[in-house]
């Protein structure tokens, strides 16, 4: 089967930085996506991992590890306007049909000045 | 990217009715997904759809519920049949393109948020 865990709730204050984490189980494994979605507002694409290590794209790094199931988001410099759910999502291959993007419960950030 | 409208972006329906959602793209795209968020939940895929086949509907969904049609790679319309309260939810259409770094990147459109009495 496939499963997807993160923090449900979080919470950071203005300028700080932090760390989003994310673990996963499943089979046909193919990257990994962060999506940032503000309320009443669709999901926008923020990072991408296929490989081990570290992405840095900017103020957002995401990392991967395969062997562990894990990949964290990593926000630094934060601003209000980063309040915002993030989700976790997982591409699966599967045989004799298309991959799919199997979606994390999404983690509530909350930053305060 | 990939620019995506949706028709409509909300409805307020009665039980037992059908609604129609339009997903329109701004360039051609094998791949076309659409996905439910229900209030205060994450994404939940319903169906792959690929010009010229059937719907890969995903398990929970079935094609007499949610019939939907792919005409050509920049159209997908997914239909909500004798809808009942539990179908209120937002529905979002996504695709699949290649990216600079030939990865895939998934975008998303603006939803329909759709409400059943």
């Amino acid at each position: 089967g496939q499963n997807i865990d993160q923090p449900t709730e979080m919470t950071a204050t203005e300028g700080a930085i932090v760390q989003i984490n994310c673990t996963y189980q499943t089979s046909g494994f193919n990257g990994l996506f962060w999506y940032q979605q503000h309320a009443g507002e669709a999901p926008t694409f923020l990072s991408y991992n296929v490989l081990d290590g570290l992405e840095e794209k900017g103020r957002f790094s995401s990392f991967l590890s395969r062997s562990k199931g894990y990949s964290y988001l990593l926000l630094k410099e934060l601003q209000m306007k980063d309040s915002a759910s993030y989700l976790c999502a997982v591409r699966a291959r599967r045989y004799s049909s298309a991959s799919k993007i199997i979606f994390g419960s999404g983690t509530r950030l909350s930053i305060r000045p | 990217s990939a620019v995506i409208s949706q028709k409509p972006s909300r409805d307020i329906c009665q039980r037992g009715t059908s609604l129609t959602i339009q997903c329109q793209v701004d360039s051609q795209v094998t791949m076309m997904f659409w996905y439910r968020q229900q209030p205060g939940q994450s994404l939940t895929l319903i169906a792959t759809a690929n010009q010229g086949s059937e719907a890969t509907y995903e398990s929970g969904f079935v094609i007499d519920k949610f019939p939907i049609s792919r005409p050509n790679l920049t159209f997908s319309t997914l239909t909500v049949s004798n809808m009942s309260p539990e179908d209120s939810s937002i529905y979002l259409c996504s695709v699949e393109t290649l990216g600079q770094r030939v990865i895939n990147e998934q975008f998303f459109g603006p939803g329909t948020r759709l409400t059943v009495l």
